[in-house]
């Protein structure tokens, strides 16, 4: 199995605050992803990161950022939680060249009350 | 843009029927790959296989097929012979630059 870990598995929180989940990888694959999942709507990309402070936006970026400042972690922050952002939580590393499969850890669940 | 269409919300078989699974894309690129994950009641997501947009041959893994045929832009996943190990949520995906993106997922219920 490839080596992600998602921290924290569980997580619940109140409107208004901060959140950061971390992702750690131990491969030294190039690309790390944050997905949601969501009922209805399948996993949907939040931001991807393609090296060390490189990231770009996914499809449902609003609301959260990302950092990457060492090959094996992205942390993925919601400034201030909404109750809309209460989901399921995945990380995923790609190989080199980012059109290979994908590799997920074992998710977070974030309820925001 | 890209976008993944799974129209079967979910589906419920018997044992030892076949089934398959649609999968319709859209994609500007000429490049571009597609994906079938698996997700089981334990919640993990299981990467199944890989197809590139120039490799239209059909594929057969044991009881799991795959049917990418371009010119309707789609990628069918049929199973053979069901199990009830084969209940799960299954994914379709395209990547056609970096980025993979999902379809919403088809519930698969097969009952013993």
């Amino acid at each position: 199995d490839a080596g992600i870990t998602q921290s924290p598995r569980h997580k619940v929180t109140e409107t208004g605050t901060p959140v950061t989940l971390r992702c750690h990888q131990t491969e030294n694959h190039r690309y790390m992803y944050w997905y949601r999942q969501d009922p209805g709507h399948g996993l949907r990309l939040i931001h991807y990161s393609y090296g060390v402070k490189d990231t770009d936006k996914g499809e449902v970026s609003d609301g959260y950022s990302v950092s990457r400042s060492k090959t094996e972690d992205f942390l993925l922050t919601l400034e201030s939680a909404t109750s809309s952002q209460t989901s399921v939580y995945f990380c995923a590393i790609s190989e080199s060249t980012g059109l290979e499969k994908l590799f997920f850890g074992s998710g977070t669940q974030l309820s925001v009350l | 843009a890209q976008k993944v269409t799974q129209a079967q919300t979910e589906i419920s078989v018997v044992e030892k029927e076949d089934v398959t699974l649609d999968c319709v894309y859209e994609t500007r690129d000429t490049t571009y790959y597609l994906f079938w994950y698996k997700q089981p009641p334990s919640g993990e997501l299981v990467f199944l296989i890989r197809r590139n947009s120039f490799d239209e041959q059909n594929e057969i893994s044991g009881r799991y097929s795959w049917n990418f045929q371009k010119s309707t832009s789609s990628f069918n996943f049929t199973i053979t012979a069901s199990q009830v190990v084969d209940s799960a949520v299954y994914f379709c995906a395209l990547n056609g630059g970096f980025k993979t993106i999902f379809g919403a997922g088809t519930r698969l219920f097969v009952k013993a």
